[in-house]
């Protein structure tokens, strides 16, 4: 299957600081990518559609100059998490969608353990 | 979307078949239903997706009811690295464009023991 990489796998940082969270597919180009967001014992939650040479859709309750993305090669995107606070601490996913019509899939990173303290 | 509604554990013994069902009673004609797992701390896995027909791929079998309003994930020998939450997602699938995106429940933990 198609391999989604995402970096780095965990993070720890101080309050008040930026960190940033790459997601690249290595084996096909992604016009289109995701990135979630998962607290323990929680399902996964859509936090912004990332669009190759546009800007992120992003959903409802995200701050987008919180959280910015930025998606400049079809095998790229990133996030941002700035000015990062404990509540920011969390498990972020990214995704990358292959195909189209009936046969397109996601295929996700292994996540990125972020601790703010 | 439709909303999907599925049991939050099951348990199987190794080597068994798991059957997960999946409930989507309001499923509509052009959407399909998409089946995910995590294993813990680890990003998603795609395993299998449908429309209306049976789907069988080298990870698991699709079993879609007549009226697709329910369907079966079926892994047919497990073991215990299937040990896993395992989504039901039912969606549009479009074209193309940026409102493709995929809304994950709560999910059913599968644990597979020995």
């Amino acid at each position: 299957g198609a391999v989604v990489s995402q970096h780095p796998s965990r993070v720890i940082c101080k309050s008040g600081t930026s960190v940033k969270i790459e997601c690249r597919s290595l084996d096909f180009q992604a016009t289109t990518m995701f990135w979630y967001r998962q607290f323990p014992k929680q399902s996964l939650m859509l936090m912004a559609t990332s669009n190759e040479g546009s800007k992120a859709t992003y959903e409802q309750g995200v701050e987008k100059d919180k959280f910015l993305i930025n998606h400049a090669s079809l095998t790229l995107s990133t996030l941002t998490v700035t000015s990062a606070h404990p509540e920011d601490s969390s498990f972020y996913i990214c995704s990358a969608r292959l195909g189209v019509g009936g046969g397109e899939k996601l295929f996700f990173g292994s996540g990125t353990q972020l601790s703010v303290l | 979307d439709a909303k999907t509604t599925q049991p939050p554990s099951m348990d199987c013994a190794e080597g068994r078949a798991a059957n997960l069902p999946c409930n989507h009673s309001t499923i509509s004609g052009n959407e399909y239903v998409y089946w995910y797992r995590q294993i813990h701390s680890q990003g998603p896995q795609y395993i299998i997706h449908g429309l209306k027909n049976n789907e069988t791929n080298e990870m698991a079998s699709l079993i879609i009811t007549e009226d697709r309003k329910s369907s079966t994930l079926i892994l047919p020998h497990a073991t215990l690295r299937d040990t896993a939450v395992y989504y039901c997602i039912v969606r549009v699938s479009h074209s193309g464009g940026s409102n493709y995106k995929l809304t994950f429940g709560k999910g059913t933990l599968l644990t597979v023991n020995p």
